[in-house]
């Protein structure tokens, strides 16, 4: 029971740019945690794309970035490439489960 | 590097309970920076958090799933594991233990991640 809600699908042409929104509610990101964003590509792991809203870990390119507004949080990917094409998931703390909550997930397609 | 190995049954009859354990590798269990978690995912469907663990045994769940979930930590081992009673195909699902970053006192991102298990609830 997702808490996070991001649109289904975004898809765009390769170089360009899409961004992935993820809304929450004064019980999370409206509340001021962070929120962080997986990739994860079919059949494996997710894998950390971006945590504390901006920051990407090491080996991440700087394709990808990440933004927070009141209870929302964007992801953007510019200079889009065909291996990008992957589900993408934001994640944050909410306060009324004590612990994690993942958005709904988005699948990115590359057209 | 560090490391994160599921390991257990692939197949569990409905009622029974799932037992999973994690094995780290590359690092120690033992440490003030982390929580370790486990995290499912039903197939074709998305990410969703079951609990995690400090060192120390101190838990959090989620409470859709509270009443039925044991996460347990061995030092000794380097492992923490998963049980889940009274088990329905709604449980089928690839398990993923994680590394939980702890930030202040704020259960932050998942940094380290398994490759994943597959648990199919049949009979």
């Amino acid at each position: 029971q997702s808490v996070l809600t991001q649109p289904p699908s975004v898809s765009g042409a390769p170089g360009q740019r899409v961004t992935i929104s993820c809304t929450g509610s004064s019980s999370n990101i409206g509340a001021g945690y962070d929120v962080h964003w997986y990739r994860q590509l079919p059949g494996t792991a997710p894998k950390l794309l971006i945590f504390g809203n901006t920051n990407r870990p090491a080996g991440v390119p700087d394709r990808f970035s990440g933004s927070k507004s009141g209870a929302s949080a964007s992801l953007a990917i510019s200079g889009l490439q065909a291996d990008d094409e992957a589900d993408y998931y934001c994640q944050s703390y909410g306060s009324s489960l004590s612990g994690s909550v993942f958005g709904t997930g988005t699948k990115v397609t590359v057209l | 590097q560090l490391q994160l190995q599921e390991s257990g049954p692939g197949l569990v009859e409905p009622s029974e309970t799932l037992s999973l354990t994690c094995t780290v590798s590359g690092g120690s269990i033992r440490t003030g920076s982390y929580y370790w978690a486990w995290i499912r995912q039903p197939p074709g469907k998305g990410l969703e958090w079951i609990g995690s663990i400090f060192y120390t045994e101190r838990t959090y769940y989620n409470p859709s799933l509270k009443s039925r979930v044991a996460i347990s930590v061995d030092t000794s081992k380097n492992q923490f594991s998963l049980e889940l009673t009274s088990v329905t195909a709604a449980d089928t699902a690839v398990y993923y233990c994680a590394r939980h970053v702890l930030v202040g006192w704020e259960l932050f991102n998942f940094d380290y991640w398994g490759q994943g298990t597959l648990v199919t609830v049949s009979s």
